[in-house]
């Protein structure tokens, strides 16, 4: 069974910064590119970021590049997103998303970890 | 970067009856990466269709997929009471802001 366990989230003051994990079990992690989603009530679902199966290839929307960084490590079979100055717009649930291979989309999703960002 | 409207904003309607839900794009894609998430409270979105109309493992096939270019829909053929739900849309890397099918 596909599991994913995010963790890291919390109250962070803006300009902070913090890292979230994600644990993935229940299939081969280094197989398959993982995401970084977040959602807001007033804006929904927004992609944050994605990492190629080793790695070797990020991407970003213009919103966090700059200040978002992805990454994994596939002996442990984690994905990270470290997030620094962090702003108030960036208060979201963050889900770690696996991606379909040859798809723009994401079969398995985390049950998400709450960042706030506030003084 | 491709914007996503979906419609209508909220569906009410009655267990049996048809749900009919609209994503438009901003711009045509002809790829064929159209896809359709369903989210309950307090749970992550789950994949439904990907593809335009390919069904995820496991989603019933009263859930189907249609459109292309820029006008795509899902259509729930007969609502059971476990469909009503919040459905999204995405395409690459945007997402539509929704849509509610509520119970009447």
């Amino acid at each position: 069974e596909v599991q994913l366990l995010e963790s890291g989230g919390g109250l962070v003051q803006p300009g902070g910064s913090l890292r979230l994990s994600c644990a993935a079990s229940g299939f081969t992690f280094s197989n398959y590119a993982m995401n970084w989603v977040r959602q807001t009530p007033g804006k929904g679902l927004e992609w944050v970021s994605t990492i190629s199966e080793s790695g070797s290839r990020t991407y970003y929307p213009d919103s966090v590049k700059g200040r978002f960084t992805i990454s994994r490590d596939n002996s442990r079979n984690t994905l990270f997103l470290q997030m620094n100055s962090l702003r108030a717009e960036d208060t979201a649930v963050y889900y770690c998303a696996k991606h379909v291979t040859g798809q723009h989309c994401f079969d398995y999703w985390g049950q998400g970890t709450l960042v706030t960002v506030s003084s | 970067e491709i914007v996503l409207t979906q419609s209508p904003g909220t569906l009410s309607l009655s267990p049996g009856e048809r749900a009919t839900l609209s994503c438009r794009a901003s711009q045509s894609d002809s790829n064929s990466y159209l896809t359709w998430y369903q989210q309950k409270p307090g749970q992550a979105p789950r994949l439904l269709i990907y593809g335009v109309s390919s069904r995820a493992t496991g989603i019933p096939d009263r859930f189907s997929g249609s459109g292309s270019g820029t006008d795509f829909t899902l259509t729930i053929s007969r609502l059971e009471p476990e469909d009503f739900a919040v459905y999204h849309c995405q395409l690459y890397g945007s997402f539509g802001q929704g849509t509610k099918v509520e119970m009447k």
